[in-house]
């Protein structure tokens, strides 16, 4: 099973709103609603952020939105803050194994 | 509150083998829908996941690693075991352990994780 597409980098300023994409295929993404998203600080575990394409964990700040239109994942954050900087992955379940994206950059200028 | 630790060796040769616990608390493996997954990170590199065990004793691979792991459960110690053979310097990497709650939906997603341990190969 191929890794799920992200840009390697995205960035944004204080305030603004950022998206990062996610493209898999019909076989994974476009195939159901098990889509997940994680943050990841330098030197420490990920954090679940979204799951379902668009539901947040308890604890989760609502600047954290998710959605899927075909075979893309997106991740919006808004209101960007300074400890938003990190790594986001993108996830997808596909009967009985998981794959995750390669990972995006989010740098807060 | 879950918990979970990996534990294991720092270093191993090639060729070896290389044996990974999790030790989790706050949650029992008897718990229907509980599972735990390992997940891997190479140092700068993206997350892969590995093998999962669920409460069932149900077990899933990687495809592309499932010839070389086993992934095991102590249900009694609340410990799960991952077995992965023949350790190459491109296995490097950070190994965690993480668990997913009980879900009505199909699918998993890792809700709590440890801490990571990394794992080196080298001659």
């Amino acid at each position: 099973q191929s890794a799920l597409t992200q840009p390697a980098s995205v960035s944004g300023s204080p305030g603004q709103s950022i998206t990062i994409s996610c493209t898999g295929t019909s076989s994974d993404i476009g195939g159901h609603d098990y889509v997940s998203w994680y943050q990841q600080y330098p030197g420490k575990a990920p954090q679940l952020v979204i799951y379902d394409v668009s539901n947040r964990p308890s604890g989760v700040s609502n600047r954290f939105s998710g959605s899927k239109s075909g075979n893309t994942a997106s991740l919006t954050i808004s209101g960007l803050q300074a400890e938003d900087e990190a790594d986001y992955y993108c996830s997808s379940y596909i009967t009985t194994t998981t794959v995750f994206g390669g990972g995006t950059k989010l740098t807060v200028l | 509150q879950v918990t979970l630790r990996e534990s294991g060796p720092v270093l191993l040769k090639p060729t070896q083998t290389l044996t990974l616990t999790c030790t989790f608390s706050g949650v029992s493996l008897r718990t229907s829908g509980v599972c735990v997954s390992w997940i891997r990170q190479p140092p700068g590199k993206a997350l892969e996941w590995l093998a999962l065990i669920d409460w069932d004793d149900d077990k899933f691979y990687s495809t592309s690693l499932k010839t070389r792991l086993t992934i095991s459960k102590d249900t009694s110690k609340n410990q799960v075991v991952l077995i992965m053979t023949n350790m190459d310097p491109v296995d490097t990497a950070t190994y965690y352990c993480a668990l997913s709650r009980p879900r009505l939906l199909p699918g998993w997603y890792f809700d709590y994780w440890g801490q990571g341990t990394l794992i080196t190969v080298s001659s």
